[in-house]
């Protein structure tokens, strides 16, 4: 089973200001690599799947960048609503898995 | 518009049986495949279960495995979950999702609670 791991696990960030995600796999995912957004009490959200494509409707303050075992998810000038958990999550090999999230929080 | 809706879920006792069901609608549901993803109460997300568009692909996490059987009923535009044997640590809320590789649609979720 490939490990995703994620850091920070919480990033606090203000309004307006950049942010960026880490995820690591423990083997080689190729760009298989997809980012999810989570608010409480709701589903998850596909962002980016190919670690670099937007979703349909998500705005290009969002990116990802990597391959292999290293990408990150940037999110340029924070909204309010963008204050969330995110996931990473590997379908290069079964079984799929999930990072352990990072939590962006208002600073 | 794309919609999955989950229903099922409920408290059960340990070692008992469950069916979780997922309708969708405003998609052609025979032409994808789908999942099952749970969260535990506070955790993070934790794939379950696959199915290919056309059924004849199955695929279960480790922790599942023996346990829960996923199929589909395109005729129905619904997916099931078969959950057996359960335990305490299945109690989460069950997401059903549109895909194979990543997961572009999903419904909001039905809670299991697996407790005596």
């Amino acid at each position: 089973e490939i490990v995703m791991t994620q850091s920070p696990a919480t990033l606090s960030v203000s309004p307006g200001e950049r942010a960026t995600l880490s995820c690591r796999a423990s083997q080689s995912v190729s760009s298989n690599l997809a980012w999810y957004q989570q608010k409480p009490g709701q589903a998850p959200r596909l962002l980016i799947y190919g670690a670099s494509t937007r979703a349909t409707a998500i705005p290009d303050r969002f990116s990802g960048s990597g391959s292999g075992t290293e990408f990150t998810l940037t999110i340029t000038s924070l909204q309010s609503e963008d204050f969330a958990v995110y996931y990473c999550q590997q379908y290069n090999n079964w079984p799929r898995t999930f990072g352990p999230g990072t939590k962006v929080d208002i600073k | 518009q794309v919609q999955l809706v989950e229903s099922g879920g409920g408290v059960v006792q340990p070692g008992r049986s469950l069916r979780l069901s997922c309708g969708g609608s405003g998609f052609t549901f025979s032409s994808y495949a789908m999942a099952w993803v749970r969260q535990a109460p506070g955790q993070g997300l934790e794939w379950v279960a696959a199915i290919s568009y056309d059924g004849s692909n199955k695929y279960n996490g480790d922790s599942v495995k023996g346990r829960f059987t996923i199929s589909r009923d395109s005729s129905k535009n619904t997916l099931f979950l078969q959950m057996n044997s359960l335990r305490p640590e299945d109690t989460a809320v069950y997401y059903c999702a549109r895909g194979l590789g990543w997961f572009d649609y999903w419904g909001q979720g039905t809670l299991v609670t697996v407790s005596s």
